[in-house]
């Protein structure tokens, strides 16, 4: 258990489908991430929020909608997903957005697009 | 961007047996780290690496910062089966913020 949780753990969804993905974390941070993990490929980092503001996106097409409505909770619409989509999508957080801080990731959410 | 080679990309062993993995980079890191995937799981935070050089231990694992600051290693000493998992690097620069560069990981299987 690492103060990082995910909703829902397994979404299967149409590519014409509407869904999003949750992410809460109950450790003070005032960082979070989102991240892609395909198979075969390194961990893909998709989108930073410091403080609720979003502080990077890793040039990720837009039918990934994120939300960061509070430090505790970070969200990911979907829409119009393609099936290269299919992968295990990762949010962590950190204390602050700081190169020393320790990610602490959540268990993911796997994603099947049909 | 950057990359990080990791290799073995698998390795099969006997329990009892010592691993040894490694991450090189083209690149110079500021800090290193080790994660471990268990199945199903998110990546869980095994030893961070700081200073060229730098070599820690926890518990059976050991990870070494490289001198040149572009290559860690990672050896598990005496596995077990429960040290089954994908095994990660990951290398952060000073002027990337919190971005993590991840290698594409190390499959470990302990025969029993």
């Amino acid at each position: 258990e690492t103060g990082v949780t995910q909703t829902p753990r397994h979404l299967v969804m149409g590519m014409t489908n509407k869904k999003s993905l949750k992410c809460e974390q109950h450790l003070g941070h005032n960082a979070m991430y989102w991240y892609k993990q395909s198979a075969k490929k390194p961990l893909e980092l998709m989108f930073v929020y410091s403080l609720e503001e979003r502080v990077e996106n890793n040039s990720v097409p837009s039918r990934f909608s994120p939300e960061c409505p509070n430090s505790s909770h970070l969200f990911l619409h979907l829409h119009t997903l393609q099936p290269e989509d299919s992968a295990l999508y990762l949010c962590a957080s950190s204390l602050a957005g700081d190169y020393t801080d320790t990610q602490y990731f959540g268990p993911g959410t796997r994603l099947t697009v049909l | 961007g950057q990359q990080l080679n990791q290799s073995p990309q698998s390795m099969f062993i006997q329990e009892g047996e010592d691993v040894s993995m490694n991450c090189t980079s083209s690149s110079i890191f500021n800090t290193w780290l080790w994660y471990k995937q268990d199945p199903g799981e998110g990546p869980v935070l095994l030893i961070a690496l700081y200073k060229a050089g730098e070599l820690t231990s926890n518990g059976r694992l050991t990870a070494q910062f490289g001198i040149t600051r572009k290559d860690s290693f990672l050896n598990i000493s005496a596995s077990i089966p429960s040290d089954v998992g994908i095994y990660f690097c990951a290398g952060q620069l000073l002027s990337s913020g919190s971005r993590l560069t991840f290698g594409e990981g190390t499959q470990l299987t302990v025969n029993p």
